[in-house]
């Protein structure tokens, strides 16, 4: 059975960068097609994808946060962490972190929310 | 981005009714090399994270009742929740995973009537 968990801080100022971290267990990802994806949603909105780093070092980002995001992985710490640069109010949000097991996004954890104020 | 356009935004149905939700794709999530769509579907409940149902627009995950189905090919897929429980009150999303961002629909709410 695969768990994930994100941790971090739950308030930031808008302009501080955002450091994520999702620790998980039950996979690998050194394993060939496995990757850990990043997803938010804002409250009562909808899902938004973020970012996915593969077991081969792969990285792709949302286009439209591109320049503010930056994910990275500790394969023997099983660990992935997400860095959001330059937090706003609109980027309060519960971030979810998941299990990418060929292209299908399967466990989930139980999400962190973030509030951005000052 | 590949846009995901859920019909309808809300349902109500009847307990023991089906429901069906449709989602659309601005262009196709057919991959031609393994005739697989890149086409999952997820369930929230409130205070949940999203649940993985459906994968390969038609494969069911592993403990998920039967009476969810997913149909489609191309731009074009539905979720099916062929006797509605209770227990289905949610919002369901679909998601294309066929190229990043594996972007969503904005999520279909559902209700007992």
């Amino acid at each position: 059975q695969s768990t994930l968990k994100e941790s971090g801080p739950t308030l930031v100022k808008p302009t501080q960068t955002l450091t994520l971290t999702c620790t998980f267990s039950g996979f690998s990802l050194s394993t060939n097609g496995m990757g850990v994806g990043w997803i938010r949603q804002s409250p009562g909105k909808a899902l938004e994808w973020l970012a996915l780093i593969s077991w081969n070092d792969d990285k792709r980002y949302s286009p439209s946060l591109k320049n503010r995001l930056t994910v990275t992985k500790d394969t023997s710490k099983n660990q992935v962490v997400l860095r959001m640069t330059n937090m706003d109010p609109v980027d309060t949000a519960t971030y979810y972190c998941a299990r990418v097991w060929t292209s299908v996004t399967d466990y989930w954890g139980q999400g962190i929310l973030v509030t951005v104020s000052s | 981005d590949i846009v995901m356009t859920q019909s309808p935004d809300s349902l109500a149905v009847s307990l023991g009714e089906r429901a069906t939700i449709n989602c659309k794709s601005s262009q196709s999530v057919l991959y031609s090399s393994n005739n697989k769509d890149y086409l999952a579907w997820y369930q929230q409940k409130p205070g949940q994270p999203p649940k993985l149902l459906i994968y390969w627009a038609s494969t069911r995950e592993s403990g998920v009742p039967d009476r969810f189905s997913g149909s489609g090919s191309g731009t074009d897929f539905t979720l099916t929740i062929s006797s509605l429980q209770a227990e289905d009150v949610a919002v369901y999303y679909c998601q294309q995973f066929y190229s990043t961002p594996y972007t969503f629909g904005q999520g279909t709410k559902l209700d007992i009537k």
